[in-house]
């Protein structure tokens, strides 16, 4: 079945430093990726979508300068979270449109971020 | 702007009864799934729900989907505490994008 690989699984770094999440489809081609936040006990937030060589479409209110989307292969999206702060602590989970059938969307094991 | 509202957010049920959780969208759309989640980890796919009318069923889990009412929904039958998670609903917005629903922590005790 579609696979989606999301690392690392859990990152601490130190407020002000810039952290990078990687997600790759491994066994299709996901021309569309998308990133959610869910804080704790709460629902997941999307917060853009990725198109494979083209610009991130972001959620309103999501700060494009602070989570930089990348999206340079059709394997592989990558999330910066640049200058965090402990208030970008959760989790980060990743999603690829394309796995699961035409109408199938794949989900990574997420990231769990914590700044301090 | 898309909404999707489920209720209840919380639900504790006793073994062996059942429940309904219900999903209810603002806009129109004709796929709809839902996932289920526990703690610390990521979603499980549970169900795709491809058109009005649509039901499906996984063991002591029952999916149905009313487009016209913009409703789903996720009824429990004969609850285990395996079932124990949190249910998410999501909407396919315009093809383009899933939008999550508030999602409904699940608490089945003895």
């Amino acid at each position: 079945g579609a696979v989606v690989s999301q690392h690392p699984s859990r990152v601490i770094c130190k407020s002000g430093t810039s952290v990078k999440i990687e997600c790759r489809s491994l066994d299709f081609q996901a021309t569309t990726m998308f990133w959610y936040r869910q804080f704790p006990k709460q629902s997941l937030m999307l917060m853009a979508t990725s198109n494979e060589g083209s610009k991130a479409t972001y959620e309103q209110g999501v700060e494009k300068d602070k989570f930089l989307i990348n999206h340079a292969s059709l394997t592989l999206s990558t999330l910066t979270v640049t200058s965090a702060h402990p208030e970008d602590s959760s989790f980060y989970i990743c999603s690829a449109r394309g796995g699961g059938g035409l109408y199938g969307y794949t989900f990574g094991s997420g990231t769990r971020l914590t700044v301090v | 702007e898309l909404k999707v509202e489920q209720n209840p957010l919380f639900l504790s049920m006793q073994e062996g009864k059942n429940y309904t959780i219900y999903c209810n969208y603002s806009t129109t759309s004709d796929r709809l799934y839902w996932y289920r989640q526990d703690p610390g980890k990521s979603l499980e796919s549970l169900f795709v729900l491809l058109s009005n009318g649509a039901v499906k069923q996984e063991g002591r889990l029952m999916a149905s989907l009313d487009t016209k009412a913009r409703l789903s929904t996720l009824h429990i039958t004969a609850a285990v505490h395996d079932l124990s998670a949190t249910y998410f609903c999501a909407v396919d917005y315009a093809a383009d994008k899933l939008i999550f629903g508030t999602g409904t922590r699940l608490q089945v005790f003895p």
